[in-house]
C-alpha cells in the first residue's frame, strides 16, 4: 500500500549540533502532521502544515512543506538532551500513515 | 483532563486467547482510531472511527475487531491471539479525521 517513507531511521549527535529528519510521499499529501515521541511515552502533536511551500517555526524547531505537497522536513537547531525522542511525520493516504520515525539520542 | 485513557497498561495472553482493550476519551471528538506499535516500523493504523456507529479498517486490521456504540468509547478486540500480535497498541482521538491526534499512553501486550 502508499506509505510515508521516513529517513534516517536513527541520528546521534553531540549536544549543540542540529538536526534533520526527512519525511517522503510518493502521493500528495492534503497535509502533514509531525508527532514526537518520548522514550516509553505516548506521540504527542507537535505540528500541522497545510500549504504549499510552508514554513513554520517553532523555537528551535523549523518545519517545511515541499511544494508538491510530498515531502517535509523537521530541522533542530542546537539540540539539547530534552529533544531525544522519536519523531515521526503523518499524512493521509486514504487513511492516516505514519512514517517509521527517527529516533534521537543527544550527547551531552 | 483525562483526555484518552486506555486500559489495561499491561497485559499478558496466552495464544488463542481473546481480550478487549479499552479507549475512552472525555473531549469529544467524533474520530478515534487504533494502532499499534512495532520497533522500527512506527504506527500502523488497525481500525478507524469517524463517529458513534462508524468503524472501517486501517493498514492492519486482521484479527481485531472494533466498535463505536458511544462517541465516548472505542474498544478494540483481539479474538485469539497470536504471537504476532505482542506490540504496544496506542488509542487516540481528534475532532476529524486531517486533524492533529491526541494519543493515549498505551497498551503493552504480550502474547505468550
Amino acid at each position: 500500500g502508499q506509505q510515508v517513507m521516513q529517513i534516517p531511521q536513527y541520528q546521534h549527535v553531540q549536544e549543540g549540533e542540529d538536526f534533520t529528519t526527512y519525511c517522503n510521499s510518493s502521493t500528495t499529501l492534503s497535509n502533514i502532521q509531525w508527532y514526537k515521541q518520548r522514550p516509553g511515552g505516548h506521540p504527542v502533536f507537535l505540528i500541522q502544515l497545510v500549504k504549499s511551500g510552508e514554513v513554520k517555526k517553532q523555537k528551535r524547531l523549523t518545519f517545511q512543506f515541499g511544494e508538491a505537497k510530498k515531502n517535509s522536513s523537521l530541522h533542530i537547531t542546537a539540540t539539547q538532551t530534552t529533544d531525544v525522542g522519536t519523531y515521526f511525520c503523518a499524512g493521509i493516504l486514504g487513511d492516516m500513515r505514519f512514517g517509521a520515525g527517527t529516533r534521537l539520542t543527544v550527547k551531552p | 483532563n483525562a483526555g484518552v485513557t486506555q486500559t489495561p497498561k499491561f497485559q499478558v495472553l496466552k495464544t488463542g486467547q481473546s481480550m478487549t482493550l479499552q479507549c475512552a476519551q472525555d473531549m469529544n471528538h467524533e474520530y478515534m482510531s487504533w494502532y499499534r506499535q512495532d520497533p522500527g516500523m512506527g504506527l500502523r493504523l488497525i481500525h478507524y472511527s469517524v463517529g458513534a456507529g462508524i468503524t472501517d479498517q486501517g493498514e492492519v486490521p486482521n484479527g481485531y475487531n472494533v466498535s463505536r456504540s458511544t462517541t465516548e468509547d472505542f474498544p478494540l478486540r483481539l479474538l485469539s491471539a497470536a504471537p504476532s500480535q505482542t506490540s504496544v497498541y496506542f488509542c487516540a482521538s481528534s475532532p476529524g479525521h486531517t486533524q492533529p491526534q491526541h494519543f493515549g499512553d498505551g497498551t503493552r501486550l504480550s502474547i505468550l
